[in-house]
């Protein structure tokens, strides 16, 4: 069981839009700044967004982070086919001291 | 260019140790802290072990306390992570992080910004009789 709750999966259709949710508590996301982690099938994981909604040098703007509250969106526009892949949220957690990720959203582009 | 090469997994025997290993370069390695997360085969991530930048503060994943031991020698550009008394759940690929942002305080809390800029490959661990 993570202390992140993101949805197993979600699927749409090329071009379209899609949202993946991440929810916490106030001693993670609530208080400390959430990143997003996209991981292509057999490879290593690799950062998309940090600091809630900034995103590194070379990734698109097709993707956007947001945060209210105890909650934080991924949404991806535009999706493509090499999209498909697996999305961690992912932050530090005050009460626990420690860094704890969601269970991982597979994003599925029909 | 950062680069992160994870070494030393393989196959161990329950109760055995394993030392892992990641040499860092393209970055001044001594300045950021370094992080373990591991992945078991079909399931999702799990952060094992973190340590500051000079090595002084370390933290641990509850599975893993007690049996798990991070460190670094930053002579060396150098991560490690000794692991014993190895169980079949600690099987997985472990990758090895650059951690980058920080935390600051207002008032009586501190908030964290930390995140994971640059992974490695990983290595596999493989824990079985």
């Amino acid at each position: 069981q993570s202390v992140l709750t993101q949805p197993p999966s979600v699927s749409a259709a090329p071009g379209q839009k899609v949202t993946i949710s991440c929810s916490g508590s106030s001693s993670n996301i609530g208080n400390n700044y959430v990143s997003w982690y996209q991981q292509l099938p057999g490879t290593a994981p690799k950062l998309l967004i940090y600091e809630n909604n900034k995103r590194p040098s070379g990734i698109p703007d097709r993707f956007s982070g947001s945060k209210s509250g105890t909650s934080a969106t991924l949404d991806i526009t535009g999706l493509q086919t090499g999209d498909e892949a697996d999305y961690y949220c992912g932050t530090w957690d005050s009460s626990l001291s420690s860094w704890v990720f969601g269970g991982g959203t597979r994003l599925t582009v029909l | 260019e950062v680069q992160l090469v994870e070494s030393g997994g393989g196959l161990v025997q329950p109760g055995g140790s394993l030392r892992l290993s990641c040499a860092a370069s393209g970055f001044t390695f001594s300045n950021f802290p370094m992080t373990w997360v591991r992945q078991a085969p079909g399931k999702g991530l799990e952060w094992v072990s973190a340590i500051g930048a000079t090595g002084s503060d370390t933290y641990y994943a509850d599975s893993v306390k007690g049996r798990f031991t991070i460190s670094r020698d930053n002579s060396k550009n150098t991560l490690c992570l000794q692991m014993n008394s190895l169980r079949a759940d600690d099987t997985a690929v472990y990758y090895c992080a650059k951690v980058d942002g920080g935390h600051y305080v207002s008032g009586p809390m501190s908030s964290y910004y930390y995140y994971m800029d640059f992974w490695g490959k990983g290595t596999t661990v493989t824990v079985s009789s």
